[in-house]
């Protein structure tokens, strides 16, 4: 079946640092990809997605490249702010089972000033 | 938009009795599922439904029951609650699973003691 792995965390970083979190998957066929984000408290919101290979999925100055030849789609962001802090987590969906999304465990990041 | 609204937002159940997690949405979405949120292990898919009248199974289903009679809303019942229950619950809409943005709940923190 499909899986998802998120590198392990939490990640702690400070202000203006460089992100990247490792996201890799496994998947039959074309599958579509999607990091999601979650601040305390709140529910699950889409942060940015990539349809087809290659495809690079951008938002709130964050990244995220669809590698087909590594199965790989990690997040990076150039300079952190305090304000991204929250879990963030890959997912896929389209592979083997349609019509559910399958997630990652998820990385916590806290950004300190 | 109200979006994805879920009720209630937190609950304590005794090991043993029954309740219904409610969810809707106004989106008028074919696609909902619900999700378990337990630490370290992402979200995984309990139930899905893709279209009114129509529900199927998911990762971890023992022990919940979903019907689908409206678009609008898709209940999630706990039939005897138990310990291994604990956890925060998610419900999600889409139009579709497999290329476009889910829209989640803001969750429903469950403690079964």
């Amino acid at each position: 079946g499909d899986s998802v792995t998120q590198m392990e965390g939490p990640v702690t970083l400070s202000e203006e640092a460089f992100l990247t979190i490792n996201c890799t998957y496994t998947a039959t066929g074309y599958p579509s990809l999607f990091w999601y984000v979650q601040y305390p408290g709140e529910g699950l919101q889409l942060l940015l997605k990539a349809t087809k290979a290659d495809d690079k999925g951008s938002n709130k100055g964050f990244e995220a490249t669809y590698r087909k030849e590594t199965t790989s789609f990690h997040l990076e962001k150039g300079s952190v702010q305090v304000s991204d802090s929250a879990v963030y987590f890959c997912a896929l969906a389209g592979g083997t089972s349609y019509g559910k999304l399958t997630f990652g465990q998820g990385t916590i990041l806290t950004v300190h000033p | 938009n109200a979006g994805v609204t879920q009720t209630p937002k937190f609950q304590v159940l005794k090991t043993g009795q029954s309740m219904t997690l409610q969810c809707a949405q106004d989106m008028n979405h074919e696609y909902m599922s619900w999700y378990r949120q337990d630490p370290g292990m992402g979200l995984r898919l309990i139930h899905y439904s893709v279209g009114a009248g129509i529900t199927d199974q998911g990762e971890v289903p023992n022990g919940y029951n979903v019907s689908r009679s409206t678009t609008e809303d898709f209940p999630l019942r706990l039939l005897s609650a138990a310990p291994s229950q604990t956890s925060v619950y998610f419900c999600a809409s889409s139009l579709g699973m497999d290329r476009v943005e889910a829209f989640f709940g803001q969750g429903t923190r469950l403690t079964v003691v």
